[in-house]
Formats: structure tokens, C-alpha cells, sequence
């Protein structure tokens, strides 16, 4: 089945620096990258997904790219504000099964 | 309100004593889903379901059995809990058949087994 692997586990930035979080997946039938965002005691909830043809998206202050070769994804947050702690889920589905990653806990310092 | 609900939100309970986590969208959406988190192990899939009467499992399902006899509902069923199934459980839904879309999660369980 499906590994995906996610890192960093923590990640501390300075308020208004960039944050990446890296992934990676084991199944080339992959083809659909969402990333969550779960807020203490909430649902997670969908940020943005890049699908297989595409290399990479962009949605405002958030940014995701897709390497198929070396079968790697990345999340990049550009421009940190406190509403940004959160922790980080990346995923990897097939057109059956969605695989998550073990989460990364985003903290941004004022 | 287009929604995911689940219900008990919070549940504790003796090992053995068989529980039904219940969820239902108001959606039409044809894919859910079960989930389990467990702190440094993420979201892992316990069961979906791609259309009502096909159910199939994901990476945990030991221990566990799903339904879907109707569209909107897919409950969770724990027919003999132990302590290693203490966790907080989310149900999702998609639009679509497959859960290349994105994921709807309802509020999730806290489930103790004790």
C-alpha cells in the first residue's frame, strides 16, 4: 500500500519568514496531493491539492509543487502570520484509498 | 447547512462493550470514509465506502466493520472495543467516487476504551 512520509514533524518560524514541509510517497499510481490544515480541536479542513499532471499551484500566500519522478511534494507558506499554527497534513491518493502523512506542527512566533 | 455530522462526539466505554459511531452528510456526496488519529501517526483510513453497498478496506481496519445501506450514512461499528482503539475518530465525505476530491470531515469522536 501507500507510505507517505512527511517532515518536518516541528517547525518554528519568525512571523512574516516562509515555512516548507516536505513529503514523500511510495505508490506511482498516485495521483491527487491534497494538504489539510487542523487547528487545535478542529476538523481538518482542505488548504490546497495539486493533481498529478501539474507541477505546481499557487493560492495566494500558499504554494504547492509535485516532483512525479522522485515522487516528493512540498507545501510552501510564504509570509507567516499567527494564523498560520496549525499542524500540516500532507496525503497521497490512488483512485481508491487516501494516505496521510504523520502531520507537521507549524508554530509561528510573534 | 451542507454538513458532516457524527455522533457521540465523545464516548467512554469498557473493553468489550460493543459501540456505533454514526456519521451523515446532507451532501449526496458518493465517497466516505472513516479515519483514525493517534498523536505522531497522522490520519490513518480505517474503511470507505465508494457508493452505497461497497465498502472496502484501508490501511486499520482490524477491529472494526462499516455499513452503507443508504447514501448518507456510514456508521462505524466497534463490536468488541479494547484500549488500543482509544483514539479520535473522523468520518469524511466526497463529491466524487473516489477520494481524489476534496475531503469533508465531520467534527470527530473522542473515544476512550477503557
Amino acid at each position: 500500500g501507500e507510505n507517505v512520509e512527511q517532515h518536518p514533524s516541528t517547525l518554528s518560524v519568525q512571523e512574516g519568514d516562509s515555512a516548507v514541509i516536505k513529503c514523500t510517497y511510495s505508490d506511482s499510481a498516485s495521483n491527487y496531493f491534497p494538504w489539510y490544515k487542523q487547528e487545535l480541536g478542529k476538523r481538518p479542513q482542505l488548504i490546497i491539492d495539486i493533481r498529478s499532471n501539474v507541477g505546481e499551484k499557487k493560492d495566494q500566500r500558499i504554494a504547492v509543487t509535485l516532483n512525479k519522478t522522485a515522487k516528493h511534494f512540498s507545501l510552501h507558506i510564504t509570509e507567516t502570520q499567527p494564523e498560520d499554527s496549525a499542524v500540516y497534513f500532507c496525503a497521497a491518493s490512488n483512485d481508491y484509498k487516501l494516505s496521510f502523512g504523520a502531520g507537521t506542527t507549524v508554530t509561528v512566533r510573534a | 447547512e451542507a454538513q458532516v455530522t457524527q455522533n457521540p462526539r465523545y464516548l467512554i466505554t469498557v473493553t468489550g462493550k460493543k459501540l456505533t459511531v454514526t456519521c451523515s452528510q446532507n451532501m449526496n456526496h458518493e465517497y466516505m470514509s472513516w479515519y483514525r488519529q493517534d498523536p505522531g501517526l497522522g490520519l490513518r483510513q480505517i474503511y470507505y465506502s465508494m457508493n452505497v453497498e461497497v465498502t472496502d478496506k484501508g490501511d486499520v481496519p482490524e477491529g472494526y466493520k462499516v455499513s452503507r445501506k443508504e447514501k448518507r450514512n456510514f456508521p462505524l461499528i466497534l463490536e468488541s472495543p479494547s484500549p488500543n482503539q482509544t483514539s479520535l475518530y473522523f468520518c469524511a465525505s466526497s463529491l466524487s467516487a473516489t477520494p481524489t476530491y476534496e475531503q469533508y470531515f465531520g467534527p470527530g469522536t473522542r473515544l476512550t476504551v477503557t
